[in-house]
């Protein structure tokens, strides 16, 4: 998984409670993403960020935050207002210029 | 583990033969190329990549065609064994930070 960690593999939310995927690496890569993956789709980003303090919105982002306080981290909060939030989610990184390496991914459950 | 695509393009081989998955790309000015390949219930694992400079380039067991002039991009495996059934998805790269990413061709190895 090229130093990128994801966790919790399995997450299970109720209706109406935010949760938050974490996704931390080491690789020093100044960019981060986060793709949702549904059966029988590519994927789709959310949001991604190219420096830290700084993020911007993929084409799927209602319903989804994130932050970007440190190089290392890119949490993703799903919020009560994403009203389909099951799926498989993957967190990215990538140096500039090149590919993008992901994580193992955290599969979301609905209660 | 879980499935990654319910419904996507399956090409089924025998074990020992040759594969080619293809992959058309939708943006002219995309010069940077990349095949991933994603096990079920895991995140997508890097495999070969190509620039637009190129038309060829070689790993191992594996190799990416690119054709420019119709946008088509194919990833050749030599001698498939079991262990290369998976979902491979193409992307393309304009230079910026995002990729986009296809639908995914999910390959069947017959023992």
């Amino acid at each position: 998984d090229g130093g990128i960690t994801q966790s919790p593999k399995y997450l299970f939310r109720k209706e109406g409670q935010n949760v938050t995927l974490s996704c931390e690496q080491n690789l020093n890569h100044d960019a981060m993403y986060w793709y949702r993956q549904d059966p029988g789709q590519g994927l789709r980003l959310i949001y991604y960020s190219q420096i830290v303090n700084d993020f911007q919105k993929g084409d799927i982002a209602e319903g989804y935050s994130v932050s970007r306080e440190k190089k290392e981290s890119f949490p993703l909060t799903v919020t009560s207002a994403q009203k389909n939030p099951t799926a498989f989610y993957l967190c990215a990184s990538r140096a500039s210029g090149e590919t993008q390496y992901f994580g193992p991914g955290t599969r979301l459950l609905v209660l | 583990g879980e499935s990654v695509g319910l419904h996507l393009p399956t090409l089924s081989v025998q074990e020992g033969d040759n594969s080619i998955i293809n992959c058309a790309y939708s943006n002219s000015a995309s010069d940077y190329f990349i095949w991933y390949k994603q096990e079920s219930g895991k995140g997508p694992q890097f495999i070969i990549d190509i620039r637009s400079n190129m038309d060829k380039r070689q790993g191992q067991r594996v190799t990416v065609l690119l054709n420019k002039t119709v946008k088509h991009l194919s990833l050749q495996i030599a001698a498939t064994q079991p262990g290369d059934s998976a979902v491979y998805f193409c992307a393309e790269n304009t230079g910026g930070f995002k990729t986009i990413f296809g639908a995914g061709t999910r390959l069947f190895v017959k023992a």
